[in-house]
């Protein structure tokens, strides 16, 4: 699976939009870009994926560069709620394995 | 709620110890995996089920036993673990093999070997 990198810690305030970068400039054309999040003493939850065109969902969006080698997740009103580590990952499409390889993540603090 | 429950939340066992983790969905899904989390470390993919049939076994040891008896339920047996298997052990199912489709996580048994 190709690599994605992401800072180790972001902060916001409470009701700001937050975008969390991911570079990922060893892409290929089959993989999707996934994101999901880690809430204190939880299981990582799914937030959003795409391929190609930016995506929106309940949780956030998804940008996602003209020549895919980056993405931004983007959460429109940060809450306290929102608190948790945020992975990119790549997927690839046509893997016979539908695994996940996780990296370090985003470390997201919301100040009040 | 996630969809995907795992028992129990929390385990403590010896290194003597036979146990087991079980992992229940009921969202349809037809894959299954099971990660591993330790503590400062990323996820680490252990093992993989597609219609019940396992497809990967990451380099596991065989003190771990994945079991899959149907498409909603998926075990780790456990025995003979070390105290470096301390971890918290997560359950995954997605709709599909593919990386189209999303994983659903359970919230995971935090173990402990002592």
């Amino acid at each position: 699976d190709a690599k994605t990198t992401q800072p180790n810690s972001m902060e916001s305030n409470e009701e700001e939009p937050v975008h969390l970068p991911c570079n990922h400039s060893t892409i290929s054309g089959t993989d999707y870009i996934h994101w999901y999040r880690q809430l204190p003493s939880q299981g990582p939850e799914y937030v959003i994926h795409g391929l190609t065109s930016n995506v929106n969902n309940r949780m956030a969006s998804l940008a996602i560069a003209e020549d895919r080698k980056s993405s931004t997740l983007i959460l429109h009103r940060a809450t306290l709620r929102d608190a948790a580590v945020y992975y990119c990952i790549l997927r690839d499409r046509g893997t016979s394995y539908g695994k996940l390889t996780f990296g370090q993540g985003t470390i997201l603090t919301v100040h009040p | 709620e996630t969809g995907v429950t795992q028992t129990p939340r929390h385990l403590v066992m010896g290194m003597t110890n036979k146990k087991s983790l079980k992992c229940e969905q009921h969202l349809g899904h037809n894959a299954m995996y099971w990660y591993k989390q330790s503590a400062k470390k990323p996820l680490e993919l252990m093992f993989v089920y597609n219609f019940k049939e396992q497809t990967e076994n990451n380099s596991v040891p065989s003190r771990f036993s994945p079991e899959c008896p149907n498409s909603s339920h998926l075990f780790l047996h456990l025995h003979t673990l070390q105290p470096e298997d301390s971890a918290l052990y997560l359950c995954a199912s997605s709709q599909e093999f593919g990386g189209h489709s999303p994983l659903h996580f359970g919230n995971g048994t935090r173990l402990t070997v002592t």
